[in-house]
């Protein structure tokens, strides 16, 4: 049972313009929640994060939104860039203290120049 | 520099032999972690270490062993029992006392299974 869920497999816009990229939840005990930003052939590299306790996170162009209520948080990119096209995962911190993360299935962004 | 790196970048494998996967971390992290993706898929949680000589299993465990004998390695062997091996494999670490949630990823192995 997919208890991170990406429903966008790919997504497609123009340079300069802004990205949204979704993510939903099952798990009402996720408190940390994290994006992460990865290339053909490499691992992951984390982009940016959020705690429960917040509706908003901001770094430079990124922006996370979490709406608990909805169980949903997506990630802005503002201007997007040719090179932010990658493959973007979003990940839950699973209750209990071990750090595991469970990840939804990605989505693909592709920025058109 | 501090990292994680993961050897070897491809592994090709005939059927019916074990192969072991290469992490190391130079971070000083307690925490490690191998995932293993599969295209259109996320990650998904193979073993993790919160210290050494512990270890724990993941969603995906069956077909797989790890060890943690010390601190900076956690080798994954990828048995003869995994059905399906042909993924890509990534390792990653985590300060565990740290209250940053983030895990730090390596390379990532490609494995093949001829």
């Amino acid at each position: 049972d997919q208890q991170v869920k990406q429903n966008s497999p790919s997504l497609s816009v123009q340079e300069g313009r802004i990205s949204i990229l979704n993510c939903d939840y099952t798990n009402s005990m996720f408190d940390y929640f994290l994006w992460y930003k990865k290339y053909p052939a490499e691992g992951p590299t984390f982009l940016i994060s959020i705690s429960s306790i917040k509706d908003k996170n901001e770094d430079g162009r990124f922006t996370v939104f979490l709406n608990k209520s909805a169980k949903h948080l997506s990630l802005h990119i503002v201007p997007s860039q040719p090179g932010d096209s990658a493959v973007y995962f979003c990940a839950a911190v699973d209750s209990g203290n071990t750090g595991k993360l469970i990840f939804g299935q990605g989505t693909t962004l592709q920025v058109k120049p | 520099d501090g990292g994680i790196t993961q050897s070897p970048k491809y592994l090709f494998r005939k059927e019916g032999q074990n192969v072991t996967l290469s992490c190391e971390q130079n971070l000083n992290h307690d925490a490690m972690y191998w995932y293993r993706q599969d295209p259109g898929q996320g990650l998904r949680l193979i073993y993790y270490s919160q210290i050494v000589n512990d270890f724990q299993k993941g969603d995906i465990a069956e077909g797989y062993s790890v060890s943690r004998e010390k601190k900076e390695s956690f080798p994954l062997t990828v048995t003869s029992a995994q059905k399906n091996p042909t993924a890509f494999y990534l390792c990653a670490s985590r300060n565990y006392r740290s209250s940053y949630n983030e895990q730090f990823f390596g390379p990532g192995t490609r494995l093949t299974v001829l």
